[in-house]
Protein backbone atom coordinates (compact mmCIF):
# COMPACT_ATOMS: atom_id res chain seq x y z
CA UNK A 1 0.00 0.00 0.00
CA UNK A 2 1.26 3.54 -0.50
CA UNK A 3 -0.68 5.86 2.19
CA UNK A 4 -1.52 9.09 1.39
CA UNK A 5 -1.58 12.43 3.74
CA UNK A 6 -4.32 14.45 3.34
CA UNK A 7 -4.46 17.95 5.13
CA UNK A 8 -6.44 19.68 6.38
CA UNK A 9 -8.87 17.21 8.45
CA UNK A 10 -11.18 20.03 8.65
CA UNK A 11 -11.16 23.79 7.42
CA UNK A 12 -13.68 26.83 8.01
CA UNK A 13 -14.79 28.78 4.67
CA UNK A 14 -17.40 31.22 3.48
CA UNK A 15 -19.03 31.38 0.22
CA UNK A 16 -17.01 33.24 -2.28
CA UNK A 17 -13.63 31.88 -0.61
CA UNK A 18 -10.87 30.30 -2.64
CA UNK A 19 -9.79 26.85 -0.93
CA UNK A 20 -6.81 24.64 -1.34
CA UNK A 21 -6.79 20.79 0.09
CA UNK A 22 -3.12 18.90 -0.12
CA UNK A 23 -2.74 15.65 -0.72
CA UNK A 24 1.10 13.96 -0.21
CA UNK A 25 1.74 10.65 -1.42
CA UNK A 26 4.47 8.04 0.51
CA UNK A 27 6.43 7.74 -2.59
CA UNK A 28 6.32 9.00 -6.30
CA UNK A 29 2.85 8.16 -7.69
CA UNK A 30 3.79 10.22 -11.19
CA UNK A 31 0.11 12.05 -11.31
CA UNK A 32 -1.98 8.84 -10.58
CA UNK A 33 -4.14 10.78 -7.85
CA UNK A 34 -7.64 11.26 -7.82
CA UNK A 35 -10.04 13.51 -6.54
CA UNK A 36 -13.56 13.37 -4.89
CA UNK A 37 -16.79 15.07 -3.24
CA UNK A 38 -18.56 13.18 -0.76
CA UNK A 39 -21.73 14.83 0.98
CA UNK A 40 -24.01 12.99 3.27
CA UNK A 41 -26.23 10.51 1.90
CA UNK A 42 -25.23 10.53 -1.32
CA UNK A 43 -22.07 8.17 -3.45
CA UNK A 44 -18.81 10.20 -3.90
CA UNK A 45 -18.68 12.14 -7.10
CA UNK A 46 -15.35 12.08 -8.90
CA UNK A 47 -14.33 15.52 -9.39
CA UNK A 48 -10.22 15.52 -10.67
CA UNK A 49 -8.77 12.80 -12.27
CA UNK A 50 -5.08 12.22 -13.15
CA UNK A 51 -3.91 14.87 -11.03
CA UNK A 52 -5.59 17.78 -13.14
CA UNK A 53 -8.03 16.38 -15.03
CA UNK A 54 -11.33 18.07 -15.04
CA UNK A 55 -14.19 14.62 -14.90
CA UNK A 56 -17.26 15.74 -17.73
CA UNK A 57 -19.62 17.93 -15.96
CA UNK A 58 -17.73 19.20 -12.66
CA UNK A 59 -17.63 23.12 -11.96
CA UNK A 60 -14.46 25.01 -13.48
CA UNK A 61 -14.29 26.24 -10.29
CA UNK A 62 -12.53 23.21 -9.16
CA UNK A 63 -9.01 22.48 -10.36
CA UNK A 64 -6.17 20.35 -9.19
CA UNK A 65 -2.32 21.01 -9.42
CA UNK A 66 0.84 19.24 -8.55
CA UNK A 67 3.86 21.10 -6.63
CA UNK A 68 6.80 18.74 -6.22
CA UNK A 69 5.65 15.42 -4.04
CA UNK A 70 1.99 17.85 -2.90
CA UNK A 71 -1.01 17.01 -4.92
CA UNK A 72 -3.73 19.68 -4.69
CA UNK A 73 -7.53 20.32 -5.21
CA UNK A 74 -8.36 23.80 -5.33
CA UNK A 75 -11.64 25.51 -5.01
CA UNK A 76 -12.23 28.85 -6.26
CA UNK A 77 -15.71 31.01 -5.39
CA UNK A 78 -16.95 28.42 -3.05
CA UNK A 79 -20.63 27.68 -3.36
CA UNK A 80 -22.79 26.38 -0.73
CA UNK A 81 -23.34 22.76 -2.64
CA UNK A 82 -19.34 22.60 -1.78
CA UNK A 83 -19.96 22.38 1.84
CA UNK A 84 -19.02 18.54 1.93
CA UNK A 85 -16.30 16.31 2.53
CA UNK A 86 -13.06 15.74 -0.38
CA UNK A 87 -10.89 12.61 -0.58
CA UNK A 88 -8.04 12.26 -2.34
CA UNK A 89 -7.14 8.79 -4.00
CA UNK A 90 -4.14 7.27 -5.67
CA UNK A 91 -3.92 4.77 -8.26
CA UNK A 92 -0.55 4.08 -8.98
CA UNK A 93 -0.84 0.77 -6.97
CA UNK A 94 -3.91 -0.57 -4.83
CA UNK A 95 -5.93 2.52 -4.03
CA UNK A 96 -5.59 3.97 -1.02
CA UNK A 97 -7.57 6.83 -0.09
CA UNK A 98 -6.50 10.13 2.06
CA UNK A 99 -8.59 10.53 5.61
CA UNK A 100 -10.49 13.53 3.99
CA UNK A 101 -11.03 17.10 4.44
CA UNK A 102 -14.32 18.30 5.82
CA UNK A 103 -15.57 21.86 4.23
CA UNK A 104 -17.27 23.71 6.73
CA UNK A 105 -19.32 26.76 6.85
CA UNK B 1 -26.97 6.86 -19.82
CA UNK B 2 -24.41 5.18 -16.78
CA UNK B 3 -26.12 3.80 -13.96
CA UNK B 4 -25.05 1.48 -10.80
CA UNK B 5 -27.82 -0.17 -9.06
CA UNK B 6 -27.33 -1.92 -5.87
CA UNK B 7 -28.95 -4.03 -3.93
CA UNK B 8 -31.16 -3.20 -0.25
CA UNK B 9 -30.37 -2.62 2.90
CA UNK B 10 -28.67 -5.73 4.79
CA UNK B 11 -28.57 -7.06 8.95
CA UNK B 12 -26.26 -9.64 9.68
CA UNK B 13 -24.87 -11.31 12.48
CA UNK B 14 -21.17 -11.87 13.42
CA UNK B 15 -20.04 -14.37 11.61
CA UNK B 16 -22.64 -14.18 8.96
CA UNK B 17 -21.90 -13.08 5.14
CA UNK B 18 -23.27 -10.95 3.14
CA UNK B 19 -23.48 -10.61 -0.72
CA UNK B 20 -24.15 -7.07 -2.49
CA UNK B 21 -25.13 -7.29 -6.23
CA UNK B 22 -24.85 -4.17 -7.99
CA UNK B 23 -26.46 -4.22 -11.52
CA UNK B 24 -24.86 -2.13 -14.58
CA UNK B 25 -26.53 -0.75 -17.62
CA UNK B 26 -25.35 2.29 -20.09
CA UNK B 27 -21.67 1.01 -21.04
CA UNK B 28 -20.09 -1.91 -22.08
CA UNK B 29 -19.89 -4.09 -18.54
CA UNK B 30 -18.19 -6.96 -20.30
CA UNK B 31 -14.97 -4.24 -21.18
CA UNK B 32 -14.57 -3.15 -17.41
CA UNK B 33 -13.91 -2.86 -14.14
CA UNK B 34 -15.45 -2.71 -10.96
CA UNK B 35 -14.34 -1.43 -7.79
CA UNK B 36 -15.69 -1.44 -3.87
CA UNK B 37 -15.57 0.88 -1.69
CA UNK B 38 -16.78 1.13 1.95
CA UNK B 39 -17.55 3.90 4.32
CA UNK B 40 -17.44 2.76 7.92
CA UNK B 41 -20.03 5.30 10.33
CA UNK B 42 -18.06 8.40 10.97
CA UNK B 43 -14.97 7.09 9.58
CA UNK B 44 -13.45 7.93 5.82
CA UNK B 45 -13.28 5.74 2.20
CA UNK B 46 -12.00 2.88 2.35
CA UNK B 47 -10.92 0.61 -1.06
CA UNK B 48 -11.71 -3.00 -0.57
CA UNK B 49 -10.78 -4.13 -3.98
CA UNK B 50 -11.84 -4.33 -7.66
CA UNK B 51 -12.36 -7.33 -10.24
CA UNK B 52 -12.21 -7.15 -14.30
CA UNK B 53 -15.25 -8.36 -15.55
CA UNK B 54 -13.43 -8.93 -19.00
CA UNK B 55 -11.42 -11.67 -17.19
CA UNK B 56 -12.84 -11.86 -13.88
CA UNK B 57 -9.00 -11.05 -12.70
CA UNK B 58 -9.18 -9.62 -8.85
CA UNK B 59 -7.10 -7.58 -6.33
CA UNK B 60 -8.17 -6.95 -2.99
CA UNK B 61 -7.12 -5.14 -0.04
CA UNK B 62 -4.74 -7.00 2.08
CA UNK B 63 -6.58 -6.54 5.22
CA UNK B 64 -10.07 -8.09 3.55
CA UNK B 65 -8.15 -10.47 0.80
CA UNK B 66 -9.14 -14.25 3.31
CA UNK B 67 -12.84 -12.92 3.37
CA UNK B 68 -13.42 -10.84 0.26
CA UNK B 69 -14.60 -12.58 -2.80
CA UNK B 70 -15.87 -10.18 -5.64
CA UNK B 71 -17.26 -11.67 -8.73
CA UNK B 72 -19.10 -10.52 -12.07
CA UNK B 73 -21.72 -12.06 -14.36
CA UNK B 74 -21.43 -10.65 -17.73
CA UNK B 75 -25.04 -12.13 -18.89
CA UNK B 76 -26.54 -9.77 -16.31
CA UNK B 77 -24.13 -7.09 -15.82
CA UNK B 78 -24.15 -7.62 -12.35
CA UNK B 79 -21.13 -7.39 -10.06
CA UNK B 80 -21.06 -9.28 -6.92
CA UNK B 81 -19.55 -8.47 -3.09
CA UNK B 82 -19.22 -11.47 -0.29
CA UNK B 83 -18.09 -10.48 2.74
CA UNK B 84 -17.74 -13.76 5.04
CA UNK B 85 -16.93 -14.00 8.45
CA UNK B 86 -18.89 -10.60 9.12
CA UNK B 87 -17.50 -8.43 12.52
CA UNK B 88 -19.53 -5.77 13.95
CA UNK B 89 -16.66 -3.79 12.51
CA UNK B 90 -17.50 -4.21 8.93
CA UNK B 91 -21.14 -2.38 9.67
CA UNK B 92 -20.82 0.55 6.69
CA UNK B 93 -21.94 1.85 3.59
CA UNK B 94 -20.64 -0.12 0.83
CA UNK B 95 -20.33 1.19 -2.84
CA UNK B 96 -19.69 -0.38 -6.02
CA UNK B 97 -18.37 1.96 -8.54
CA UNK B 98 -16.56 1.87 -12.59
CA UNK B 99 -13.50 1.93 -12.44
CA UNK B 100 -12.03 4.00 -15.23
CA UNK B 101 -9.20 6.98 -14.54
CA UNK B 102 -10.54 6.46 -11.19
CA UNK B 103 -14.13 5.66 -9.77
CA UNK B 104 -16.24 7.67 -12.63
CA UNK B 105 -19.75 6.26 -11.73
CA UNK B 106 -21.36 4.87 -8.57
CA UNK B 107 -23.90 2.97 -7.36
CA UNK B 108 -26.19 4.44 -4.42
CA UNK B 109 -24.71 2.38 -1.59
CA UNK B 110 -26.06 -0.40 0.62
CA UNK B 111 -25.65 -0.14 4.23
CA UNK B 112 -25.06 -3.76 6.20
CA UNK B 113 -25.25 -3.64 9.75
CA UNK B 114 -23.36 -6.20 11.54
CA UNK B 115 -25.39 -6.69 15.15
CA UNK B 116 -25.98 -9.55 17.61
Amino acid sequence: DIPVTQSPSSLSASVGDRVTITCRASQNIRNFLNWYQHRPGKAPRLLIHTASSLQSGVPSRFSGSVSGTDFNLTISNLQREDFATYYCQQSFSTWTFGQGTKVEI
Amino acid sequence: QVQLVQSGVEVKKPGASVKISCKASGFDFRNSGLVWVRQAPGQGLEWMGWISAFNGNTQYAEKLQDRVIMTTDTSTNTAYMELRRLRSDDTAVYYCARRREGADYWGQGTLVTVSS
